[in-house]
Formats: C-alpha cells, structure tokens, sequence
C-alpha cells in the first residue's frame, strides 16, 4: 500500500510569488490534514477535510492560504502571496473514517518551504 | 483550545539506558495521545498512542503513562539504542478531531 506522498518536496519561492502543495492520501483514507512545523517548534495544525468538506480550518493564518479536496481525493493548499514568515515544513496526514481507527493518522513526507 | 508543552525539548543518554519525555495537556476532554518518531530526513511516524480510558500501555522497549488528574503523559524508552536517535512529538487529539503537538524533543543515543 502507498504512503501519504507530497509534492514537491522543496520550494524555493520569493516573497509574494504563488506556491501550491499537493498531498496525495493513503487510498480510501477520508480525513485529510495539514500541518505546518516552523523550525523548533510544534506541529501546528492548519486544517481538516472529510472527503471534500472542510471540517475545520480555524488553524489557517490568514486569507492568503488556500486549500481544496476537490473529489475528495488530493489536496492542494496554496499561498497567495507568500510571506517571509509562511516558510517552514507542510505535512499532511491522512487516516480512515470510523470510530478507532480514524485516530491514527499517517504522515506525509513533508514540503519544505522557503521563502524569501 | 488545547495546549501541549512538551520537555525536555534536547535528550542525550548513554546506550542502553532509559529515556524519558513529558508533555502536558490542558484540555480535560481531550481523549487520545499518540506519539511520533521522526528520523533525520523522514516522515513522522507513529509508535506508539493510548486512550484516556487506559492509564499505560506498552510495546516492547515503548511505553506510555497516561495520568487524566494531573494532564500529563509520558513516553518511556527502556534500553536505548543508537537507531532511537529521533525527533520525538506528543500529540493530544481534542473532542473536535483536532490534534495539537508538543514541540518536540531531539533524543540522541550515544553509543
């Protein structure tokens, strides 16, 4: 069975130019995650799918963040314009939909962000 | 929301003994507590979690204490090895599916 994988596994971008992160998810996993991890600090949650719905996106820091689940299978989150302050590491994460198992998710490899 | 401190944020012990991380939550209604190994240059990976019904849970050299009172979880490694040097995060799921993490703790294993 394939990983959560994630595209492109660095970005190098200037402050205000466009990115776009995609995430594909463990195949039948309905939740999907994302989070950013500024360096020496936690894992911070940014926002949830359920299938293509967004559950919860009170994590995401402003307007200028923009994610998508169209489908219901990838997800792409995109920063318009980007900031200094937007770099750092984007993971995703996936897990099941039910009751237990929906608790473990699974990581992605990561896209490294740079911006400057 | 949900607050996860997590310490210490660097461990260094000797191979073969224990190591030791903690983090506390300040959600009582928080309800599940994993933890994930992250290896230089790899994904996070889950090894071990347990569920606040339960108050500890282990998996060979892996073990979790789970205290609901005080708000506080721990993560115990018995007979380190060098292949346990890793990024080390707690993570505590809220009744909203949320998860928040610790800031994580760098282990090194000294051979």
């Amino acid at each position: 069975e394939a990983g959560v994988t994630q595209f492109p596994s660095h970005s190098v971008i200037e402050k205000g130019q466009t990115v776009t992160l995609r995430c594909d998810p463990i195949s039948g996993h309905d939740n999907l995650y994302w989070y950013r991890r500024v360096m020496g600090k936690e894992i911070k949650f940014l926002l949830h799918f359920v299938k293509e719905s967004k559950q919860d996106e009170s994590g995401m820091p402003n307007n200028r963040f923009l994610a998508e689940r169209t489908g219901g299978t990838y997800s792409t989150l995109k920063v318009q314009p980007a900031e200094l302050e937007d770099s750092g590491v984007y993971f995703c994460a996936s897990s099941s939909l039910g009751t237990l198992s929906s608790y473990e998710q699974y990581f992605g490899p990561g896209t490294r962000l740079t911006v400057t | 929301g949900e607050n996860v401190e997590q310490h210490p944020s660097t461990l260094s012990v000797q191979e073969g003994d224990s190591a030791v991380i903690k983090c506390t939550y300040s959600d009582s209604a928080s309800n599940y507590f994993p933890w994930y190994k992250q290896e230089l240059g790899k994904r996070p990976q889950l090894i071990i979690d347990i569920r606040s019904n339960v108050g500890e849970k282990k998996d060979q050299r892996i073990a979790v204490t789970l205290n609901k009172t005080a708000k506080h979880f721990s993560l115990h490694i018995t007979e380190t090895q060098p292949e346990d040097s890793a990024v080390y995060f707690c993570a505590a799921k809220s009744t909203g599916n949320q998860f928040y993490f610790g800031t994580g703790t760098s282990l090194t294993v000294i051979p």
